[in-house]
């Protein structure tokens, strides 16, 4: 069965420290890896994905992602922390072999707090 | 552009009431799904469609019905809430193809359903 594990609940950083945001997963064959974000009452915002290619992905915001096969795992990452990145994250993987790309598996979420 | 649009935003029920959550999309997204969100459970797939006409059910269907009549529309029925319906509920599209919009799901932006 499919399954994403984000093993903190909360990750707290100071502002301008790299930030790491952990993420493990387990799939049957290649799988799409997906971050989202989610600010208080709002939706999922679509930060960044891994599909096939280089295994380091940029995407908004400053935000990347390392896609490490062996580790089964795609820890998403910045270098410099703001105060404003302070919100809820999502890792999300799907089967490649999933046809439908509507069905993704969610971990838990953790909560990133960056303090001044 | 409006993305997924999701409506009511707020909406609190008795139990045994039925409602329905509306969600549209005008990104002429073939795939199309619900999930509900739970405190320290990320979100969970409620309901899937693969284009109009057609329908799956998800990780946590009891209680849900949807109908796809359209490619735009993808209303979810409450059929008698219960307490345990107290949620957040996303909609949420994508499409299969290829680039950076291929393959991700966007989100809209959530309803919050109460149910005493």
């Amino acid at each position: 069965a499919q399954s994403v594990a984000q093993p903190e609940d909360q990750v707290n950083v100071a502002e301008g420290n790299p930030l790491t945001v952990k993420c493990t997963y387990s799939v049957s064959g290649n799988p799409y890896l997906f971050w989202y974000v989610q600010y208080p009452n709002r939706g999922l915002q679509f930060l960044l994905k891994y599909i096939t290619g280089d295994n380091l992905v940029k995407g908004s915001y400053g935000f990347e992602a390392e896609f490490n096969k062996s580790q089964t795992s795609f820890h998403l990452k910045k270098p410099s922390a703001l105060v404003s990145d302070s919100a809820l994250y999502f890792c999300a993987v799907r089967a490649h072999i999933t046809s439908n790309t509507g069905k993704l598996i969610f971990g838990q979420g953790t909560t990133l707090q960056v303090k001044p | 552009n409006a993305g997924v649009t999701q409506t009511p935003k707020f909406q609190v029920l008795k139990t045994g009431q039925s409602m329905t959550l509306q969600c549209a999309q005008d990104m002429n997204h073939e795939y199309m799904s619900w999930y509900r969100q739970d405190p320290g459970m990320g979100l969970r797939l409620i309901h899937y469609s693969v284009g109009a006409g057609i329908t799956d059910q998800g990780e946590v269907p009891n209680g849900y019905n949807v109908s796809r009549s359209t490619t735009e529309d993808f209303p979810l029925r409450l059929l008698s809430a219960a307490p345990s319906q107290t949620s957040v509920y996303f909609c949420a599209s994508s499409y299969s193809g290829r680039g950076i919009t291929g393959n991700t799901i966007y989100f809209g932006e959530g309803s919050w359903l109460t149910v005493v």
